[in-house]
């Protein structure tokens, strides 16, 4: 059972333009979010995080927008460059709850970024 | 400082062997967590490691094991392996504060023929 979605395979964006990836999740112990960018033949990045506690969270070009009533969040990529061009996964943990580290993960959004 | 490390970065081997995958965390960081990506089912959660114990487990069967040592180097085993174990198979590691990021190696790319 999927309890972190992303229901977009792939995305195209151009060059910049917003980026905005989504993500949804069906736990509602998950109280920690993140996302990670991967290149092929590399291991995933973190890029941003945010807790239950906020609904927003920046850095720089990348902000992460979470909804709990919704359990959605997205990530939002302003401007677009394309050295963005990679899979985005979003992942969640329950730590507060059951003090576990384990991530679940979404089976992640291909963006590519057209010059 | 160093990132995660993970060797070997590729390995074959046929149905029925057995195979040891090595990671070494950040300098500093306790905790140890493997995962299995494969094109169909993403990043699945294998275990966790902390201070040489295995705190939390995900669903995978027996022949999927795990330990870490004293420097907190980790090393995940697979035994009797089957077609289906050809995946990549990342390490994590974290300090473990509350909240905090995993960092993940590059990878081992296991296939079984």
């Amino acid at each position: 059972d999927q309890q972190v979605k992303q229901n977009s395979p792939s995305l195209s964006v151009q060059e910049g333009r917003i980026s905005i990836l989504n993500c949804d999740y069906t736990n509602s112990m998950f109280d920690y979010f993140l996302w990670y960018k991967k290149y092929p033949a590399e291991g995933p990045t973190f890029l941003i995080s945010i807790s239950s506690i906020k609904d927003k969270n920046e850095d720089g070009r990348f902000t992460v927008f979470l909804n709990k009533s919704a359990k959605h969040l997205s990530l939002h990529i302003v401007p677009s460059q394309p050295g963005d061009s990679a899979v985005y996964f979003c992942a969640a943990s329950a730590r507060m709850g059951t003090g576990a580290n384990n991530l679940f993960f979404g089976t992640g959004t291909r963006l590519t970024v057209i010059p | 400082k160093a990132g995660v490390t993970q060797t070997p970065r590729y390995l074959i081997k046929t149905r029925g062997q057995q195979v040891t995958l090595s990671c070494s965390p950040i300098s500093g960081h306790r905790s140890v967590s493997w995962y299995q990506q494969t094109p169909g089912q993403g990043l699945q959660f294998l275990f966790e490691y902390f201070s040489e114990t295995q705190r939390n487990k995900g669903n995978f069967p027996g022949r999927f094991s795990g330990r870490q040592f004293s420097n907190s180097r980790s090393e995940m085993n697979v035994s009797t392996l089957e077609l289906g174990d050809s995946a990549l198979y990342l390490c994590a590691s974290s300090s473990d504060r509350l909240n905090n990021e995993q960092f993940f190696g590059p990878g081992t790319r296991l296939t079984v023929l």
